[in-house]
């Protein structure tokens, strides 16, 4: 079974500052990662991908996210965070049958 | 483009009634779309595929019969909550798959979902 882990629950951090938002992989065979954002009452908009090519994956609003095979690591992030950027983020696995699976989400702060 | 309107935003209904949920995409066509549910703070949950023309495909422990999906068009599935009791109150969330040669890999789109309270 496929599946992605957020290990951290809330990130808060500074205007400014860099954000990074932490994701584990566990699937067999390749795999097809997804960043998605949801604001409050709202559905989720997707962010990026990796699907093969480079480990740098950049996105929507400046987000980006490398894939690391060895370490089974998609990370999201972001040089410098806005207030804007709270909200909460989901790392996800798609399956060949185009099921995601979601992590627990992770609630991201900015402060001002 | 590639956009997914669900409808209603949010719903209130008295325990025992029947509540429908459309998930239309409104720019492309999506043999395929997929339900979720979602609790405050927490992931989002697969509850069932919805495939055009086909009966849907439920996840473990998901009661059909309470959950009725109905994929009508490319471009409709709609979800009924029958006979809702208040521990149906959730956030439910629709996504559908773009349907081209060139969709392979394109993520799905979601719709902004709907938050139903069951009194």
């Amino acid at each position: 079974a496929q599946s992605v882990a957020q290990p951290e629950d809330q990130v808060n951090v500074a205007e400014g500052n860099p954000l990074t938002v932490k994701c584990t992989y566990s699937v067999s065979g390749n795999p097809y990662l997804f960043w998605y954002v949801q604001y409050p009452n709202r559905g989720l908009q997707f962010l990026l991908k990796y699907i093969t090519g480079d480990n740098l994956v950049k996105g929507s609003y400046g987000f980006e996210a490398e894939f690391n095979k060895s370490q089974t690591s998609f990370h999201l992030k972001k040089p410098s965070a806005l207030v804007s950027d709270s909200a909460l983020y989901f790392c996800a696995v798609r399956d060949n049958d185009y099921k995601l699976s979601f992590g627990a989400g992770t609630t991201v702060t900015v402060r001002a | 483009g590639a956009v997914v309107s669900q409808h209603p935003s949010w719903v209130i209904c008295k325990s025992g009634t029947s509540v429908k949920i459309e998930c239309r995409s409104l720019d492309f066509q999506a043999t395929t779309m997929f339900w979720y549910r979602q609790f405050p703070k927490q992931s989002l949950m697969l509850m069932a595929t919805s495939n055009e023309g086909s009966k849907a495909t439920y996840e473990q422990g998901v009661e059909k019969d309470k959950f009725l999906i109905n994929h009508a068009s490319l471009t409709l599935s709609t979800l009924t909550v029958t006979s809702a009791h208040p521990e149906d109150s959730s956030f439910y969330i629709c996504s559908a798959r773009r349907v081209d040669s060139s969709s392979y890999n394109s993520p799905l789109h979601f719709g902004n979902g709907t938050r139903l309270t069951v009194t």
